[in-house]
């Protein structure tokens, strides 16, 4: 079945510095969307990509959508501590459009 | 305007009971998906319905998990004879739109979550 992997699984940096997440699918994805769970929290719909090569960009995150459709990337300038959480990318292949299959998450500490 | 509320928000059961999981979706939102997490793990696909049409359980662990949402609103997951692998929390998620093949798709909306601890 589908399988979507994300690396690092957790990554600790200092306010200020850059953070990314990578996301692999093991088949071709016909959108990707992101989301941030808060410690305690449940996701929160961040963004989604539906073309290849794609790039969008929210303030100080940038997201990117691989030329194949089987990668994707978020990149946070310059963290802060609001940024803390787990990062999950979810995509659904195009065979089977209801199945949203999250990634296995990267968690960000972000210390002062 | 109101979420995505899901009860109980903590389950405690004893192996061997039945527990029922409720979700009430953001009103007119037509898909609505079942999500379990494991501690430190992302959420897994249960099951996915389209109004009251449940189109895919494949994500159901095995037939003691059984999912409903009769009149295409609230939809209630149910577990019978519970074991301590079932212990997650249980995600309901609701979306505007009907989800399609190819392009794009609206967003979920999750709930809070229900924790079930099987003892």
């Amino acid at each position: 079945g589908q399988q979507v992997m994300q690396i690092p699984q957790y990554q600790h940096v200092q306010e200020g510095e850059d953070f990314t997440t990578y996301c692999n699918s093991s088949t071709t994805l016909s959108n990707i969307q992101w989301y941030k769970q808060r410690p305690g929290g449940h996701p929160v719909f961040l963004i989604q990509l539906v073309k290849s090569g794609e790039v969008k960009k929210q303030k100080r995150l940038t997201f990117q959508f691989g030329e194949a459709k089987k990668n994707s990337s978020l990149h946070i300038t310059a963290t802060q501590t609001t940024d803390v959480g787990t990062y999950f990318c979810a995509g659904t292949n195009t065979g089977t459009a209801s199945k949203l299959t999250f990634g296995t998450g990267t968690r960000l500490q972000v210390t002062l | 305007g109101a979420g995505v509320s899901q009860s109980p928000r903590y389950k405690v059961a004893k192996r061997g009971q039945d527990v029922a999981l409720r979700c009430d979706p953001i009103s007119g939102h037509v898909s609505l998906f079942w999500y379990q997490q494991a501690l430190g793990q992302g959420p897994e696909f249960l099951t996915y319905f389209q109004n009251e049409a449940q189109l895919d359980k494949s994500g159901l662990p095995s037939d003691r998990f059984f999912a409903e949402r009769p009149e295409g609103s609230v939809s209630t997951l149910k577990i019978q004879r519970t074991q301590q692998e079932d212990s997650a929390v249980y995600l309901c998620a609701s979306s505007l739109a009907l989800y399609l093949q190819g392009g794009g798709n609206s967003p979920l909306h999750f709930g809070n979550g229900t924790r079930l601890t099987v003892t």
